[in-house]
């Protein structure tokens, strides 16, 4: 079956660098992304990676291995404002699988 | 980046009565559509896919009759929820997303949302 496990909640202190894991079960793989969330509103696109490796931009970076089925979401110099769910979505060969999100708390 | 627009942004209506959300994409051509509801504190449930001239693809239990989408256009598409009930409401979600070629063949852009209250 299709199943995306990523942890439900998180917390961090500002201008900390905090790690959000997603690991993936799905038929088929055309990429994976990430998306953050914040209370009442859509989604926001902050990374999509198709191939293995580290995509940095700015304080995010979000790293994949197709092979482990693994990913993760990588939060430098925390702010305030990162408070926010963090979704991760993997396309298989039709449309996007979402998980659950990690709700991260970051405290002053 | 693309936008994508949603009107309107909250509605109250009463049990029985019909909403109609709309969905616009306002600098590509957006060739599928989606449309999400998401519960607070819950992930994004896929309600339906469509493209843009053709019939929407409905995931399982959710009733075509009861959520009618058009998308008619390759800028806009439309939700209408008919004989909408209480449990009807939640936070509705457009995702737009363009063809081959374009600058977003791979992301699906967000609309804003809309919140619905049925009373």
């Amino acid at each position: 079956g299709q199943n995306i496990d990523q942890p439900t909640e998180m917390t961090a202190t500002e201008g900390a660098i905090v790690q959000i894991n997603c690991t993936y079960q799905t038929s088929g793989f055309n990429g994976l992304f990430w998306y953050q969330q914040h209370a009442g509103e859509a989604p926001t696109f902050l990374s999509y990676n198709v191939l293995d490796g580290l995509e940095e931009k700015g304080r995010f970076s979000s790293f994949l291995s197709r092979s482990k089925g693994y990913s993760y979401l990588l939060l430098k110099e925390l702010q305030m404002k990162d408070s926010a769910s963090y979704l991760c979505a993997v396309r298989d060969r039709r449309e996007l699988i979402w998980g659950l999100g990690t709700s991260l708390a970051v405290n002053p | 980046g693309a936008v994508v627009s949603q009107h309107p942004s909250w509605v109250i209506c009463k049990s029985g009565t019909s909403v109609k959300i709309e969905c616009r994409s306002l600098d590509f051509q957006a060739t599928t559509m989606f449309w999400y509801r998401q519960f607070p504190k819950k992930s994004l449930m896929l309600m339906a896919t469509s493209n843009e001239g053709s019939k929407a693809t409905y995931e399982q239990g959710v009733e075509k009759d009861k959520f009618l989408i058009n998308h008619a256009s390759l800028t806009l598409s439309t939700l209408t929820v008919t004989s909408a009930h209480p449990e009807d409401s939640s936070f509705y979600i457009c995702s737009a997303r363009g063809g081959s070629g374009s600058p977003s063949s791979y992301e699906q852009y967000f609309g804003p949302g809309t919140r619905l209250t049925v009373t």
